[in-house]
């Protein structure tokens, strides 16, 4: 059974930092894509971030792009979202996804909350 | 960036009924790479339809995708109980991938 796990949220204040992780089981982490999809309260969802199989390449949305880092460790299965400089408009729900281009996996998403 | 619109926002029906669900893109969508997912409250959302007409593992034939090009359609057949929550397409046929802003099935 393919399970993606995530933890790490929680609530910064304004320009902090935080560090999410995506631990995975059930299908063979180091073929896949991966990618971060967040939602804010109420709201729609929003890819962030995705990262190739062996990390050499990595892409982000314009609005995360020098903030956020996307990473990976294909040893322990893991996925990694190092965020910094957050802002209120970061609060939200992140969900990790193993990706085909569409998200066919989704775990039960971490909730960030960044304080206006 | 490929905008995706939704419509209509909300589609207010009853168990047993058909439900049509719109989602037209800004541009076309190459090769037709436009998937929905249905999300219940509280939950992660679940992928239905990939390339714009094939269903996910396990996912029942009453949910049907089509459409190419800039306009496609989820339709469910006939409406389960279980299928009332929020519907999502998003396209993965160009950079950044998008999501559209969601359709809400409720009971009437």
């Amino acid at each position: 059974e393919v399970q993606l796990v995530e933890s790490g949220g929680g609530s910064v204040q304004p320009g902090g930092s935080l560090r999410l992780s995506c631990a995975v089981s059930g299908f063979t982490f180091s073929s896949y894509w991966m990618s971060w999809v967040r939602q804010a309260p109420g709201k729609g969802l929003e890819w962030v971030a995705s990262i190739k199989q062996d990390g050499s390449e990595k892409s982000y949305l314009d609005s995360m792009r020098g903030r956020f880092t996307i990473s990976r460790d294909n040893a322990k299965n893991s996925l990694y979202l190092q965020m910094n400089s957050l802002r209120a408009e970061d609060s939200a729900v992140y969900y990790c996804a193993r990706s085909r281009g569409y998200y066919e996996n989704w775990g039960q998403g971490t909730l960030v909350t960044v304080p206006s | 960036e490929i905008v995706l619109t939704q419509s209509p926002g909300t589609l207010s029906l009853s168990p047993g009924e058909r439900a049509t669900l719109s989602c037209r893109a800004s541009q076309s969508v190459s090769s037709d790479y436009l998937a929905w997912y249905q999300q219940k409250p509280g939950q992660a959302p679940k992928l239905l339809i990939y390339g714009a007409s094939s269903r996910a593992t396990g996912i029942p034939d009453r949910f049907s995708g089509s459409g190419s090009g800039t306009d496609f359609t989820l339709t469910i057949s006939r409406l389960e109980p279980e299928d009332f929550a929020v519907y999502y397409c998003q396209q993965y046929g160009g950079s950044p991938r998008t999501f559209g802003q969601g359709t809400k099935v409720e009971v009437k």
